[in-house]
């Protein structure tokens, strides 16, 4: 099975700023990843897809970028609704895998 | 438009065995696969599987191998995961999910938690 890595686990930010989190696969997956946001007691919400593109409805302060085994998630100016969990999910091999989750927190 | 309806809440004895449902509608339910993901309280995500409606294929992560049954029943566009000999380590929601044809997931059903003690 691939194995996905999310850095940092948790992170601290205020809003208005700049965040990033990498997403690392155990072997180049292309850019056959995910991106998803989930909030307590819901199901989760994708965000990007295809490691840049950006799903319909989602906002533009959200990006997604990297190939291979390398994967960011970027949001341009935190805003209070941001403050969740958010998930990398690898479908590349037919075994899919998430990775374990970074807390984003005030 | 695209549902995925769960069944309730259950509450098991180490050593037994669950059955959650999944039932689709709003799409053709033999055109894609419906993937098995579970998350134990306060937890991250974690994929368990899938089942081709086609075809009744299916395949699980290798650690729920022999321990997971994924079944199908076309007839009423439902969907089955049956986790066997549980522990106090499988007590988590369960969810089922469709992906799009890009391979990833915009139709979730609402969870199932399955509670496991003694």
């Amino acid at each position: 099975d691939i194995q996905m890595t999310q850095s940092p686990s948790s992170l601290s930010a205020s809003v208005g700023d700049r965040v990033t989190i990498t997403c690392r696969a155990s072997q180049r997956i292309s850019t056959f990843l995910n991106w998803y946001q989930q909030k307590p007691g819901q199901v989760p919400k994708l965000l990007i897809f295809d490691a840049s593109k950006l799903y319909s409805g989602v906002p533009a302060r959200f990006g997604g970028s990297g190939s291979g085994t390398e994967f960011t998630l970027t949001i341009s100016s935190l805003q209070p609704e941001d403050f969740s969990t958010y998930y990398c999910q690898q479908s590349f091999s037919p075994l899919f895998t998430f990775g374990p989750g970074t807390k984003l927190e005030i | 438009q695209v549902q995925l309806v769960q069944s309730g809440a259950e509450m098991k004895k180490p050593g037994a065995s669950v059955k959650v449902s999944c039932k689709a509608s709003g799409y053709t339910f033999t055109a894609f696969y419906i993937h098995w993901v579970r998350q134990a309280p306060g937890q991250g995500l974690e994929w368990l599987g899938w089942v081709n409606p086609n075809s009744g294929d299916s395949k699980s992560k290798q650690k729920f191998q022999g321990r997971v049954t994924m079944t199908t029943d076309t007839s009423i566009n439902t969907v089955y995961l049956e986790v066997h000999s549980l522990t106090s380590d499988d007590t988590a929601v369960y969810f089922c999910a469709r992906p799009t044809s890009g391979s990833y997931y915009i139709h979730w059903g609402q969870g199932t938690l399955v509670t496991v003690s003694s």
